[in-house]
């Protein structure tokens, strides 16, 4: 089983409102990843956590907040989101590994609107 | 980080091969090149990995040339669910152990009957 599960599929949110992404593996992974994608771009890397810490921060804006619970669960918090935040948001998980073989299985998304 | 080019579009035909190029010239020598395809509305799916070899799995075949600054994904014979965006990606291995992937803009590959 190589899949990541993403909800909600959709989610449409005032710029007031506190809302959360959910991802989850279970594939063992120790390492998940959070991805921004923007209509007709490429994906870009939000935040990379590790063993359940976080590892990397694009210099993501504190609007955007994330949370590894536990090894399967990772967790996007929003909270005074901007129009120009809607996008599709992409989790993804690999193995925690120093050699080549660390590909990345993506879910499917959130595609979130900011109204 | 090293960056990617690849063409923005591509067509090919049903039963053919598709052959996707790729240039990374300022590769580094611990960086992997990564191949992913983003079919529409879906994430990201690995495709294939190389370092130096070149690589063939069940999907595809990756060459790359020996000074590493270059690239060609090899589909062996398309099919129209291979219409998908196609990226060529170069991971940078010591960024922690995790590893960080940089996209490019990526090859809308059309799979025409």
């Amino acid at each position: 089983d190589t899949e990541v599960t993403q909800t909600p599929k959709h989610l449409v949110m005032g710029m007031t409102n506190k809302k959360s992404l959910k991802c989850e593996q279970h594939m063992g992974h120790r390492a998940m990843y959070w991805y921004k994608q923007k209509a007709k771009k490429p994906p870009e890397l939000m935040f990379v956590y590790s063993y359940e810490k976080l590892s990397i921060n694009e210099s993501v804006p504190s609007r955007f907040s994330p949370e590894c619970p536990n090894s399967s669960l990772l967790n996007l918090h929003l909270h005074a989101l901007q129009p120009e935040d809607s996008a599709l948001y992409l989790c993804a998980s690999s193995q925690v590994y120093r050699g080549a073989k660390n590909i990345q299985y993506f879910g499917a998304g959130t595609r979130l609107s900011v109204l | 980080d090293a960056k990617t080019t690849q063409p923005p579009s591509m067509d090919c035909a049903e039963g053919r091969a598709a052959n996707l190029p790729c240039n990374h010239s300022t590769i580094s020598g611990n960086e992997y090149v990564y191949w992913y395809r983003q079919i529409h509305s879906q994430g990201p799916q690995y495709i294939i990995h190389g370092l130096k070899n070149n690589e063939t799995n069940e999907m595809a075949s990756l060459i790359i040339t020996e000074d590493r600054k270059s690239s060609t994904l090899i589909l062996p014979h398309a099919t129209l669910r291979d219409t998908a965006v196609y990226y060529c990606i170069v991971r940078v291995v010591s960024s922690g152990n995790t590893g960080k992937l940089i996209f490019g803009q990526g090859t809308t590959l059309q799979v025409k009957p």
